[in-house]
């Protein structure tokens, strides 16, 4: 079974960091772009970032920019994003998705982790 | 950046009656369109993919059609367990990729 779990959400004081891991299992994971999607309390989905399979490309949101950075680990089956500096405004489900770039579309998701930014 | 409106907010419906959602971009998107389901409390699930292909092991009744502009998503019957929120996403000229508001469906 094609699956993704992610960890290391919690509460964090504004200002502090965080770092997110995303386990894949049941697939190549080094075959696939990998991304993370997040969704504020009772609101939408919003895309974070993106990495490509090798890591040689990352693209992020303009509102993460130069506080968000997403790395992988093949060898691990792996996808993490360091979170630096955040804010009320990153408070949210993180959830980390299969980026079927051949599909336009994220296929597989994780069961989401939550962070809270609050003092 | 091109924004997604889907509309309406909200769709009122009872099971077995058919369900029209609407999606739409503020510049062409071609065919790069997705359509998504979320249950409260679970993540999202991948129903259509490049606005008109169906995910695997997503039922017959859920069609998606549209390019450019205009996008629809359509539940041809209802069933009990399709109430939930519906979101699109476009993956045109990205990044960055971007999602729609929601259409929550519910029982009426």
């Amino acid at each position: 079974e094609m699956q993704l779990v992610e960890s290391g959400g919690g509460l964090v004081q504004p200002g502090g960091s965080l770092r997110l891991s995303c386990a894949a299992s049941g697939f190549t994971f080094s075959n696939y772009w990998m991304s993370w999607v997040r969704q504020a309390p009772g609101k939408g989905l919003e895309w974070v970032a993106t990495i490509k399979q090798d890591g040689s490309e990352k693209y992020y949101v303009d509102s993460v920019k130069g506080r968000f950075s997403i790395s992988r680990d093949n060898s691990k089956n792996s996808l993490y994003l360091q979170m630096n500096s955040l804010g009320a405004e990153d408070t949210a489900v993180y959830y980390c998705a299969r980026d079927r770039t051949a599909l336009n579309a994220f296929d597989i998701w994780g069961q989401g982790t939550m962070v809270t930014v609050s003092s | 950046e091109i924004v997604l409106t889907q509309s309406p907010a909200t769709l009122s419906l009872s099971p077995g009656e058919r369900a029209t959602l609407s999606c739409r971009a503020s510049q062409s998107v071609s065919s790069y369109l997705a359509w998504y389901q979320q249950k409260p409390g679970q993540a999202p699930r991948l129903l259509i993919y490049d606005a008109s292909n169906r995910a695997t092991g997503i039922p017959a009744r859920f069609s998606g059609s549209g390019s450019g502009t205009d996008f629809t998503l359509t539940i041809s019957s209802l069933e009990a367990e399709d109430f939930a929120v519906y979101y699109c996403q476009q993956r045109s000229n990205w990044p960055p990729i971007t999602f729609g508001q929601g259409t929550r469906l519910e029982i009426k």
